[in-house]
């Protein structure tokens, strides 16, 4: 049974460059969520994909943006990046039938911003 | 704002002792919680989950107690082994679809 995957691994990118992160969910999964998580702090909440559409999202600026495709795969993408987008991006899939549905992660995309 | 929050964010424990990690939420409105454990350079990995109509919930060498009252959430690890040394998260869902993460305990054992 395939978990989360993402890709890829690590990425390192400029100020003001442009960055795409993908992700598929664990088989049977319909709903992908995204995370930033800062060194040394928990995750927060991007958004999250249900149906091809944005579901629900978290208090990040436009430059976030996402993308779900019908096979339920995922993209995150970035724009005029920042210093402070410097994180591990991680990926959770579920099963989206209820508001509390139990989230498994995958193990992230680090992205480095100089 | 509303948050969720662990107690400490380390923990020294000896092998084979039993371990417990501390977690205080203050969204009233949470009616799902769960631990994940996360090891250096990996993502969170679901351990245990809890429901707000339960209070107590066991697995595999662990227990999650939840009391509402109090908003409080702990983890309890019996016979704690060198390989349980990681970084615990507490979540939390209110049934809007986001988790809610603090800001995690590392749990290091001592041989």
């Amino acid at each position: 049974d395939a978990g989360v995957t993402q890709s890829p691994t690590h990425l390192i990118k400029t100020r003001g460059q442009q960055v795409t992160l993908r992700c598929s969910p664990k088989s049977g999964h319909d709903t992908v969520s995204w995370y930033q998580q800062a060194l040394g702090q928990g995750p927060q909440f991007i958004f999250q994909y249900y149906e091809e559409e944005e579901r629900q999202r978290g208090n990040f600026p436009d430059r976030f943006s996402g993308h779900q495709f019908p096979n339920y795969s995922s993209e995150l993408n970035v724009n005029a990046l920042l210093l402070g987008d410097s994180a591990l991006y991680l990926c959770a899939s579920s099963l989206g039938t209820t508001g509390t549905d139990t989230q498994y992660f995958g193990p992230g995309t680090r992205l480095t911003v100089l | 704002g509303e948050s969720v929050g662990l107690h400490l964010p380390t923990l020294s424990v000896q092998e084979g002792d039993n371990s417990i990690i501390n977690c205080a939420y203050s969204n009233s409105a949470s009616d799902y919680f769960i631990w994940y454990k996360q090891e250096s350079g990996k993502g969170p990995q679901f351990i245990i989950d809890i429901r707000s109509n339960m209070d107590k919930r066991q697995g595999q060498r662990v227990t999650v107690l939840l009391n509402k009252t109090v908003k409080h959430l702990s983890l309890q690890i019996a016979a704690t082994q060198p390989g349980d040394s990681a970084v615990y998260f507490c979540a939390e869902e209110a049934n809007d679809y986001k988790l809610s993460f603090g800001a995690g305990t590392t749990v290091t054992v001592r041989a």
